[in-house]
């Protein structure tokens, strides 16, 4: 069955720090991945994604992921964290073949230290 | 453009009343979609709408939810009688195109209920 894991369920880092948030799918097909934010009290907002080609995805506010397919991994990393960027991060994988599915993560809260 | 829009925000209600949510997805996106997303968990599809035929509707409990979608547009979400354990956040989302690979959801800011 699909299925994407965060590991981290909660991480702190200091403002101006680097961010890795990790993640890593279960899909026996191409996978179609994205990671979403979700502030409180908001809906979640599509940060990136990767469909196909460069496996190194640019998304808004500066996050970047990798897409590794040998390890089934999609890690969002971010060089320099702001205070702002403290929310719930979500992984998710897209389900293709007309299915138009999202399996989401359990979400990874960052919290960042000024 | 006026992003995904949900009603209310909020609710609390006492365990075996109705409650309905209503959603109004994104101009000319056709396809919609209800989430539910228990606390600290990530969101988990309960339907999903392209216009107005619901042609995925695996995961919502028929026996006290149903959803409906007329005219394409608008949509409502609905539970009777409430229980417990649907106390979540209930999030709608929409998208342009359902066919074929899955596109950018957008999505509202949710409805948190709380079932007393």
């Amino acid at each position: 069955a699909q299925s994407v894991t965060q590991p981290d369920i909660h991480i702190t880092v200091s403002e101006g720090a680097s961010l890795e948030l990790r993640c890593n799918y279960s899909y026996g097909a191409t996978p179609y991945l994205f990671w979403y934010v979700q502030s409180p009290g908001q809906g979640l907002q599509l940060l990136l994604k990767y469909f196909s080609g460069d496996t190194l995805v640019q998304g808004i506010k500066g996050f970047e992921a990798e897409f590794k397919r040998s390890q089934s991994s999609f890690n969002l990393r971010k060089p320099s964290v702001h205070w702002s960027d403290a929310a719930e991060y979500f992984c998710a994988v897209g389900l293709s073949g007309g299915y138009n599915k999202l399996i989401f993560g359990a979400g990874t809260r960052l919290a960042v230290h000024p | 453009e006026a992003g995904v829009v949900q009603s209310p925000r909020y609710k609390i209600i006492e365990k075996k009343q109705p409650v309905a949510f209503w959603c109004n997805p994104i101009s000319g996106h056709n396809t919609l979609y209800w989430y539910r997303q228990n606390l600290g968990q990530g969101p988990e599809l309960l339907i999903r709408y392209e216009n107005e035929e619901a042609v995925d509707d695996s995961q919502l409990p028929k026996d006290r939810f149903s959803a409906e979608r007329l005219k394409g547009v608008d949509s409502t979400l609905k539970i009777q009688p409430a229980e417990l354990g649907d106390s979540a956040v209930y999030l709608c989302a929409s998208s342009t195109d359902g066919q074929g690979n899955p596109y950018e959801q957008y999505f509202g800011p949710g409805t948190r209920l709380t079932v007393t």
